[in-house]
């Protein structure tokens, strides 16, 4: 069954330094996201990425953070300037057509210290 | 206001038994979509199961069935058959439509914890 892949599955930064977290969402899919969960709270939207451009942010979509799709295949999220709060686990999904549902990536667990 | 509630944080089953997981929704959008996640320990999030909001009848998907009551905006999730690897955190989502857009977010709920007693 096809997956989406996320990369690396932990990862631990300094504060203040940039991260990019990596997907490769499942390759007949057409629209990507990004969700996170901070621990023991719920899952919360964070970009969708529609036609190589990003469709909607939510409001922790700050300046600090941007996505790409650099070469049809992989679907980067950066953090420009890591805080404390950033930690997290970070979700990558992508879906072919709302009918279909999403499909999750396994996460990358990121501690920022 | 919410637009997913969850209002059983935790739940306990016997094992093969059914159990119940709640979800009410709020929504002016005519046209949705309710999902069901499960989360195991390990992170990962999965898929169980989809609800459009035209579709007549309840969706169901081996042991999972969705008991939707569109009047009451409720979504609940039906497990039969609790197996001890059900246990596990399960969120309940929604899609919201908008008529030509390309955004079709998820929203979660807080989450229902779920432990299957041998």
């Amino acid at each position: 069954e096809p997956e989406v892949t996320q990369t690396p599955s932990h990862q631990v930064t300094q504060m203040g330094q940039e991260v990019i977290l990596r997907c490769v969402p499942i390759s007949n899919h057409l629209y990507f996201y990004w969700y996170r969960q901070i621990l023991g709270q719920k899952v919360e939207f964070l970009v969708s990425f529609y036609n190589n451009e990003i469709s909607e942010k939510s409001e922790i979509f700050d300046d600090q953070f941007s996505v790409e799709r650099p070469d049809g295949s992989n679907f980067t999220l950066k953090i420009r300037s890591t805080k404390l709060e950033d930690s997290a686990m970070y979700f990558c999904a992508s879906s072919r057509d709302r009918a279909f549902g999403y499909t999750f990536g396994s996460g990358t667990r990121l501690t920022v210290v | 206001a919410q637009k997913i509630t969850q209002t059983q944080p935790g739940m306990f089953v016997q094992e093969k038994e059914a159990v119940t997981l709640d979800c009410t929704y709020d929504t002016s959008d005519p046209s949705y979509g309710l999902f069901w996640y499960k989360q195991p320990s390990s992170g990962e999030m999965i898929f169980l199961i989809y609800q459009g909001s035209y579709d007549q009848q309840n969706a169901t998907e081996g042991r999972y069935s969705l008991n939707f009551q569109k009047a009451r905006k409720s979504a609940n999730l039906v497990i039969s058959a609790s197996q001890l690897g059900d246990s596990a955190m399960y969120f309940c989502a929604m899609r919201e439509g908008n008529s030509g857009g390309s955004n079709y977010k998820l929203t979660f709920g807080k989450g229902t914890l779920l432990t299957v007693n041998p």
